[in-house]
């Protein structure tokens, strides 16, 4: 089954970029990649997904490598707000099977 | 519109009994699915549905029932509560679209077996 791996924590100053790294080396050549983040206890938030290309959208940028072996998802000026659990997630080829990994804890500084 | 809606908010079973966790959704979503959440972890799928009458099995199924009659329900059944089935539970729907399905999560069930 396809999987990620990314980071278990990371720190970013309060107004800076974060820069959240994700491998996905299994991931089939059509299928998208999801960011999700995890405030507290709450249900999970829509982020952004990719295929090939960047996006970019109001909440962050999604950087994907050409080879689609990893992304990296951008905010580009952290805030306090933005402490939480980001979710990197790709869906199993042929199927509607999404596979959560153990996420990346953001810490905002201020 | 109301989203993912989830009952109960806070559940506490004893072992061997059974319930049915409540989810429904007003988006007219076709997909929905189910999963729990263990102090500490990341999200596993337990069953998901792609249409009224279909369902199919996620990573940890074992011990749970769904189905799927109508398009806004989606119900999770524990057929014997066990502690290990003690969890935080999320439902969630999306439309089934070429581009990407983004999903929307319930609030979550907060399930304690004893």
């Amino acid at each position: 089954d396809a999987k990620t791996t990314q980071p278990t924590s990371m720190d970013c100053a309060e107004g800076r970029a974060a820069n959240l790294p994700c491998n996905h080396s299994t991931i089939s050549g059509n299928e998208y990649v999801y960011w999700y983040r995890q405030i507290h206890s709450q249900g999970p938030q829509y982020i952004i997904h990719g295929l090939k290309n960047n996006e970019t959208n109001e909440m962050a940028s999604l950087i994907i490598t050409e080879d689609r072996k990893s992304s990296t998802l951008i905010l580009p000026h952290a805030t306090l707000r933005d402490t939480a659990v980001y979710y990197c997630i790709v869906r199993v080829g042929g199927t509607y099977k999404y596979i959560f990994g153990t996420g990346t804890r953001l810490k905002v500084l201020a | 519109n109301a989203g993912v809606t989830q009952t109960p908010k806070f559940q506490v079973l004893k072992t061997g009994q059974s319930m049915t966790l409540q989810c429904a959704q007003d988006m007219n979503h076709e997909y929905m699915s189910w999963y729990r959440q263990d102090p500490g972890m990341g999200l596993r799928l337990i069953h998901y549905s792609v249409g009224a009458g279909i369902t199919d099995q996620g990573e940890v199924p074992n011990g749970y029932n769904v189905s799927r009659s109508t398009t806004e329900d989606f119900p999770l059944r524990l057929l014997s509560a066990a502690p290990s089935q003690t969890s935080v539970y999320f439902c969630a729907s999306s439309y089934l679209d070429r581009d990407g399905d983004t999903q929307y999560f319930g609030p979550g069930t907060r399930l304690t077996v004893l």
